[in-house]
């Protein structure tokens, strides 16, 4: 089955730089990738997500980028701020389920 | 709106003991899953249902069951409690297909 690893499993950064999280998939066929981010005490909720037809896709400060031919895939968040503290998960998505990474604790110092 | 939901939030139960924790979504999405969340292991998958009368063992489902007997409800039960099933239990659901999966606040159970 689908194997999905995250990297790094925790990172701290200084407010206004950028974080950058990586995950890598076994499965060739999955086709669908998206990032999770969940709060202390709250349920995950989706913050980006891509297709394996896309490259790259952005939304305001947070980027995904996909490289089929590798199979990883990153997210990218610039100018961070304290309010992005928090676990993100990567996933992949493969036959109706998902396969999630085990996390990155992102801690953003004010 | 649409949301999904799970009873109860908070849960002690003692070993041995069965346990029935509640997920029920007004999306009218086929797809259902229950996942538990360890420090750690992120999201482990241990039951999904693509729809009624239709169930499947994810990657820890010992210990567990689900019955899907209608579009909304998919509840999962500890036969017999242990220990080592004290985590956060998630729900989630989503439409058929690579889309977003939404999930509901978390059960937290406790095992004593």
């Amino acid at each position: 089955g689908e194997n999905v690893e995250q990297h790094p499993s925790t990172l701290s950064v200084q407010e206004g730089d950028s974080a950058v999280i990586k995950c890598t998939y076994s499965d060739s066929a999955s086709n669908y990738f998206p990032w999770y981010k969940q709060e202390l005490g709250k349920r995950p909720q989706l913050i980006i997500d891509i297709r394996s037809n896309v490259g790259e896709k952005k939304d305001q400060r947070i980027a995904v980028t996909l490289n089929k031919t590798a199979k990883h895939f990153s997210l990218h968040i610039t100018e961070t701020q304290p309010e992005d503290s928090a676990v993100y998960f990567c996933a992949s998505h493969d036959f109706n389920k998902f396969y999630f990474g085990s996390g990155t604790k992102l801690n953003v110092k004010p | 709106d649409a949301e999904i939901t799970q009873s109860p939030r908070h849960k002690i139960t003692e070993t041995g003991r069965q346990v029935t924790l509640a997920c029920h979504q007004t999306w009218n999405h086929n797809n259902m899953f229950w996942y538990r969340q360890d420090l750690g292991h992120g999201l482990r998958l241990i039951h999904y249902s693509y729809g009624v009368q239709d169930t499947n063992k994810g990657e820890v489902s010992d210990g567990y069951s689900v019955s899907r007997s209608n579009t909304e409800d998919l509840p999962l039960t500890l036969e017999s409690a242990a220990s080592s099933q004290t985590s956060v239990y998630f729900c989630a659901s989503s439409e058929g297909g690579p889309g977003e999966q939404y999930f509901g606040p978390g059960t937290r159970l406790t095992v004593t």
